[in-house]
């Protein structure tokens, strides 16, 4: 069975950093993209980084690039999320999600439970 | 980026009916389109990808259809499962985007 379990999520200044984890498992990790997803009341779902199975091609949207780096670690079959620079725009929950296949890099067919940034003062 | 436009924004609907979503892409995106379902605090969940291919488990009763700008989710016959609200999301970059979502309620 497929999960994926995100930690990290916390409240933290403007400006702040913090670096969201995903554990794996029930699958090849290394044989997958994967990618993270937040979502707001306000803005909905919004796609913010992915990376290739290997890691050696990663994606951002414009929102958090230059603020945030995506990497992973397949022999701990785990993704992360680094973000600095962290603004109130940045309040979400934050999802982990695996690609579908290899021809379908941005959809996903499984999806973490989210784990909670708040960006506040 | 490009823009996906959902309509209605809600929708109220009886067990049994049969209900459209559409999606509109502000630029061609072939058939690079998916659509998820989503329930109060739950992630959402795969339903059609490639604007038609149901995913595994996904119920027969989802269809989709649609190509370049133009898409439609459709349920043949509402089940009190389907109340929830539904995406659709475009990957024909690498910059996927999301619709705003349709909230499917019951009348």
């Amino acid at each position: 069975e497929v999960q994926l379990v995100e930690s990290g999520g916390n409240m933290v200044q403007p400006g702040g950093s913090l670096r969201l984890s995903c554990a794996a498992s029930g699958f090849t990790f290394s044989s997958y993209a994967m990618s993270w997803v937040r979502q707001t009341p306000g803005k909905g779902l919004e796609w913010v980084s992915a990376i290739s199975g290997s890691g050696g091609s990663t994606y951002y949207a414009d929102s958090v690039k230059g603020r945030s780096t995506i990497s992973r670690d397949n022999s701990k079959n785990t993704l992360y999320l680094q973000m600095s620079s962290l603004r109130a725009e940045d309040t979400a929950k934050y999802y982990c999600a695996k690609q579908l296949d290899s021809s379908s890099w941005f959809v996903v067919d499984y999806w973490g439970q989210g784990t909670l940034v708040t960006v506040s003062s | 980026d490009i823009q996906m436009t959902q309509s209605p924004s809600t929708l109220s609907a009886s067990v049994g009916d049969r209900v459209t979503i559409t999606c509109r892409a502000s630029q061609s995106i072939s058939n690079w389109l998916a659509w998820y379902q989503q329930k109060p605090g739950k992630a959402p969940k795969l339903l059609i990808y490639k604007a038609s291919t149901l995913e595994k488990g996904a119920p027969s009763r989802f269809s989709g259809s649609g190509s370049e700008t133009e898409f439609t989710l459709t349920i043949s016959s509402l089940q009190p499962d389907d109340f929830a609200t539904y995406y659709c999301q475009q990957y024909n970059s690498y910059s996927p985007t999301f619709g705003q979502g349709t909230k499917l309620e019951i009348k």
